[in-house]
């Protein structure tokens, strides 16, 4: 069974303090690996695609990576403006489809206090 | 602009009442999708479809029915039958087998009383 796994579930820094956040996977052959920002109330915004180990994809103060086994949302400088739950997704090779759904670990919830 | 709409963004019922939630995208996105989220979890899948008339069911669709007689829509029901509604429901959709991402609506929140 597909399987992602977020930490720490709850992550509290003071502005300009950087950090990282923890997505570990267990999938049947990784067609990719998504990483979205959810603010309270509303439905997740997309932030990054990862397709294979040693991939990273920027934004300006985020940076995701990709190994094997786990992927990591590096936050350089943060903002107030940057708190908010991150989730990870995954989405399993298929032979059917490649509209297999993602399966989406639990959240961190960042703060960034000023 | 192009986009998912979800309404009603607020809804209560009484237990005891089927309620349908609305799901519209005018992205041309062939696959749609029902995830449900509670408090402290993350995503579960309740149905998903890849093309009009056709869905499947995902990891917790007792309790819940859905259609997708149009491209454009994709409503959720959610029935007498589901044991614990109280919930945040997000629709997705997704261009197609060759892309990745989803695009989310905002949400609806259900309450039961």
């Amino acid at each position: 069974e597909d399987q992602v796994t977020q930490s720490p579930e709850a992550l509290r820094l003071q502005e300009g303090e950087s950090s990282s956040l923890n997505c570990s996977y267990t999938v049947s052959g990784l067609r990719g690996l998504f990483w979205y920002r959810q603010d309270p109330g509303k439905g997740p915004e997309f932030l990054f695609t990862l397709y294979s180990a040693g991939e990273e994809k920027e934004k300006e103060r985020l940076k995701a990576t990709l190994t094997k086994k786990e992927s990591f949302l590096h936050i350089t400088a943060p903002k107030p403006e940057d708190s908010a739950t991150y989730l990870c997704a995954v989405q399993a090779n298929s032979r059917d489809s490649g509209n297999t759904p993602l399966v989406f670990g639990k959240g961190t919830r960042l703060s960034v206090i000023a | 602009d192009g986009g998912i709409t979800q309404s009603p963004k607020y809804l209560f019922r009484k237990e005891g009442q089927n309620v349908t939630l609305s799901c519209e995208q005018n992205l041309n996105h062939d696959a749609m999708y029902w995830y449900r989220q509670d408090p402290g979890q993350g995503l579960r899948l309740i149905y998903y479809s890849q093309i009009v008339n056709d869905f499947q069911k995902g990891d917790i669709a007792e309790g819940y029915s859905v259609s997708r007689e149009k491209k454009e829509s994709f409503p959720l029901t959610v029935t007498s039958a589901q044991k614990n509604p109280t919930a945040f429901y997000l629709c997705a959709s997704k261009q197609g087998p060759h892309t990745g991402e989803l695009f989310f609506g905002e949400g609806s929140r259900l309450t039961v009383l």
